[in-house]
């Protein structure tokens, strides 16, 4: 059974940068499209980006040129950094994974990053 | 982007009663090379991720019961829930996966009246 988890900080300071690692279980990393996604106390879903396991990546153009996610095939490790973060960027992020017939059909337990000084 | 809109916000419905939710996209999600709406269904229990129910718009996911069901086509799609169970109590998202930014409706949350 695959399992995705989430690991970093849970608090960072305005204009800082959040960095989170999602690390894959009990299957391969290779050949999916993985996600980060997220969600504000009690709102709506929102695609951040994706990575391919070939390093081809894709961004939601609303965070413009804040966010950057890599993956490391040897760690079974993929990761998301989104710089001068604001109290806007409060939410729970998700990692998760692109299904080939499409949609996300694993995602992790999600992680709740404040954003506060 | 292509902009996807629910309806209704929330909704009760009795144990055993059908549940209807809808999802309109701005721009039809229907790809013209392999004629497959590009259209996906969530359930999202209080405190846990969203699992996915429904992708091609109407292909169940492994190991969802079958009174779960989806329809539709270019813009319009339709989730039912043919009789509403206790454990179906959720927020039900639909997402379009057709083209990026993939855009998912901002939720319909399920009661039991």
């Amino acid at each position: 059974q695959v399992q995705l988890q989430e690991s970093g900080p849970r608090l960072v300071k305005p204009s800082e940068t959040l960095s989170l690692t999602c690390t894959i279980s009990g299957g391969s990393i290779s050949n999916y499209y993985w996600s980060w996604i997220r969600q504000p106390p009690g709102g709506e879903l929102e695609w951040i980006g994706y990575v391919y396991t070939l390093g081809t990546t894709n961004y939601n153009p609303s965070l413009k040129n804040r966010v950057t996610i890599l993956v490391d095939t040897s760690k079974d490790q993929f990761s998301l950094s989104l710089t001068s973060v604001t109290t806007a960027d409060t939410a729970v992020y998700y990692c998760a994974r692109g299904a080939r017939v499409g949609g996300f059909d694993y995602w992790g337990q999600g992680t709740l990053v404040t954003v506060s000084s | 982007d292509i902009v996807v809109t629910q309806s209704p916000d929330s909704l009760a419905v009795s144990l055993g009663e059908r549940a209807t939710i809808n999802c309109k996209s701005s721009q039809s999600v229907l790809h013209n090379l392999n004629n497959k709406n590009y259209l996906a269904w969530y359930q999202q229990k209080a405190g846990q991720p969203p699992k996915l129910l429904m992708y091609w718009a109407s292909n169940r996911e492994s190991g969802v019961p079958d009174r779960f069901s989806g329809s539709g086509s270019g813009t319009d799609f339709t989730l039912t829930v043919s009789s509403l169970q206790a454990e179906d109590v959720a927020v039900y998202y639909c997402q379009q996966y057709l083209s990026t930014p993939w855009t998912f409706g901002q939720g319909t949350k399920v009661e039991i009246k």
